[in-house]
C-alpha cells in the first residue's frame, strides 16, 4: 500500500519557466511533509518542507502548498534551472505509538532544458 | 565540516557472502538510519537507532543486520539470507527521530552481487 504517491516518473520544462512536480497521500495524520532533491550516485539533500497545519512554505525560488482536503502537495521552482535537474523524492512524516516514521515516494526525474 | 561519510563508493560481492557497508556521522545527531533505493522506487527503511546500543527493525530488515556501539557509526552488515542485495544503500542522520525532523543523507554505496 503506497501511502506517498508521485504519479509523474518525470517532467520535462524549460530553463526560466515554472517547474511543479505533485505528490498525493492516503495517510491523514501525516503531520510533516518534506521535498529532497538528489542527483544520481549521490545521496539526497533536504530542500523545504512544510508542516501540516500551513499551507504553503517558500525559500527562495521554491515554495511547496499543501491542499490537506485534496491530500496533494506540489512543489513549485521558479525560475528553472539547468542545475535544478534531479530526481526530487517527495515524503511524508507521521508520528505513531510515540516513533515517528518517515514515507518516500518513488520520485519524479526533473529535466530543465537550457 | 559535518556531515555523514560512507564507504566505500562501489562495492562488489560474491553471491553468498556477507558484507559490511560503513557509515560514520560526526553531526552528533542521536538517531540513525539505512535505507535501500532501487530503480524507480523510493527509499525503504531497513534499520534504524535512536541512541546507542539500541536499534530497530524497519520496512525490509530481513537479510540484514547492524550495530550501533558509538553514537558517530552504525555499520550495515548485509548478509547472504538476504535474496536480493543489488541495490544503491543510503545511510542518514537526524537529530532524533520526531516529527519532521529532516534527514541527512550519506552519499550512498552502490552494491553488485555477482
Amino acid at each position: 500500500d503506497q501511502q506517498v504517491k508521485q504519479n509523474s516518473p518525470s517532467l520535462s520544462v524549460q530553463e526560466g519557466r515554472i517547474s511543479i512536480l505533485n505528490c498525493d497521500y492516503t495517510n491523514s495524520m501525516f503531520d510533516y511533509f518534506l521535498w529532497y532533491k538528489k542527483y544520481p550516485a549521490e545521496g539526497p539533500t533536504f530542500l523545504i518542507s512544510i508542516s501540516s497545519i500551513k499551507d504553503k512554505n517558500e525559500d527562495g525560488r521554491f515554495t511547496v502548498f499543501l491542499n490537506k482536503s485534496a491530500k496533494h502537495l506540489s512543489l513549485h521552482i521558479v525560475p528553472s534551472q539547468p542545475g535544478d535537474s534531479a530526481v526530487y523524492f517527495c515524503a511524508a512524516s507521521v508520528t505513531q505509538g510515540g516513533s515517528e516514521k518517515l514515507v518516500f515516494g518513488k520520485g519524479t526525474k526533473l529535466t530543465v532544458n537550457p | 565540516d559535518g556531515g555523514i561519510t560512507q564507504s566505500p563508493k562501489y562495492l562488489f560481492r560474491k553471491e553468498g557472502q556477507n558484507v559490511t557497508l560503513s557509515c560514520e556521522q560526526n553531526l552528533n545527531h542521536d538517531a540513525m538510519y539505512w535505507y535501500r533505493q532501487d530503480p524507480g522506487q523510493g527509499l525503504r527503511l531497513i534499520y534504524y537507532s535512536q541512541i546507542v546500543n539500541d536499534f530497530q527493525k524497519g520496512d525490509i530488515a530481513e537479510g540484514y543486520s547492524v550495530s550501533r556501539e558509538k553514537k558517530e557509526s552504525f555499520p550495515l552488515t548485509v548478509t547472504s539470507a538476504q535474496k536480493n542485495p543489488t541495490a544503491f544503500y543510503l545511510c542518514a542522520s537526524s537529530i532524533a527521530r520526531l516529527a519532521g525532523a529532516r534527514r541527512n543523507f550519506g552519499p550512498g554505496t552502490r552494491l553488485t552481487v555477482l
